[in-house]
């Protein structure tokens, strides 16, 4: 496809279990970011790969969090022993990682935490 | 840090009516501006960018922004509402140079049309 996509759209999990979230961007994208999108809040910058650079990882909020990208492609978010407050909607998005940086969104993944 | 604000959370405007989104922002210096609609189930499509240069800019879906460096603005515009508008509207900063490339958002605008 043409645009970036994401898997599961969504998905339901119970508190304690991991999940795995992710992300195709697209073809020829070098950087990758990761946001996260709580109920009723702006967007939350989560985690920034830009081809083999080194990961930016500033916005992790815990230990429990953790993303790779493999192939500088696909990128998997982990989750790991979720809590209720993980429950959001997990954004992904590419850009070229030229100057202008313009990104380009996916669908996002549901994430609910029973 | 840089920062984003939307000071209004929810809109309501009549179909055919203009409408203006506003945006404030703090950042040390210029930044890249976006503006972003995310309909219900969707993700965030791009409705217009300013990097350098005019700073009126024109959008998808009859959109502008305007950027006001002395008011550190960019309010995002349209001159009639069509019903299919309604949706969340959310402003982006993005650093101009360094090696920080994420986009800070603000907490978003909630656009209601009514008939």
């Amino acid at each position: 496809g043409a645009g970036v996509s994401q898997s599961p759209s969504n998905k339901v999990t119970e508190k304690g279990k991991d999940v795995e979230l992710r992300c195709d961007p697209i073809s020829g994208h070098t950087a990758l970011y990761w946001y996260r999108q709580s109920l009723g809040q702006g967007l939350e910058f989560l985690i920034y790969f830009q081809g083999n650079s080194a990961p930016d990882k500033s916005g992790l909020p815990s230990d429990r969090f953790s993303a790779e990208r493999t192939g500088g492609s696909v990128s998997t978010l982990t989750i790991q022993r979720t809590q209720q407050e993980d429950s959001a909607v997990y954004l992904c998005a590419s850009s070229s990682g030229g100057a202008y940086n313009e990104q380009f969104f996916g669908p996002g993944t549901r994430l609910t935490v029973l | 840090a840089q920062s984003v604000t939307q000071p209004d959370i929810h809109i309501t405007v009549s179909e055919g009516a203009s409408l203006e989104l506003r945006c404030n922002y703090s950042y040390g210096a210029t930044p890249y501006l976006f503006w972003y609609v995310q309909s219900p189930g969707q993700g965030l499509q791009l409705l217009l960018k300013y990097f350098s240069g005019d700073t009126l800019v024109q959008g998808i879906k009859g959109f502008e922004a305007e950027f006001k460096r002395s008011q550190s603005s960019f309010n995002l515009r349209k001159p009639s509402v069509h019903w299919s508008d309604a949706a969340e509207y959310f402003c982006a900063v993005g650093p101009s140079s360094g090696s920080a490339r994420q986009l800070t958002f603000g907490s978003g605008t909630q656009l209601t049309v009514l008939p």
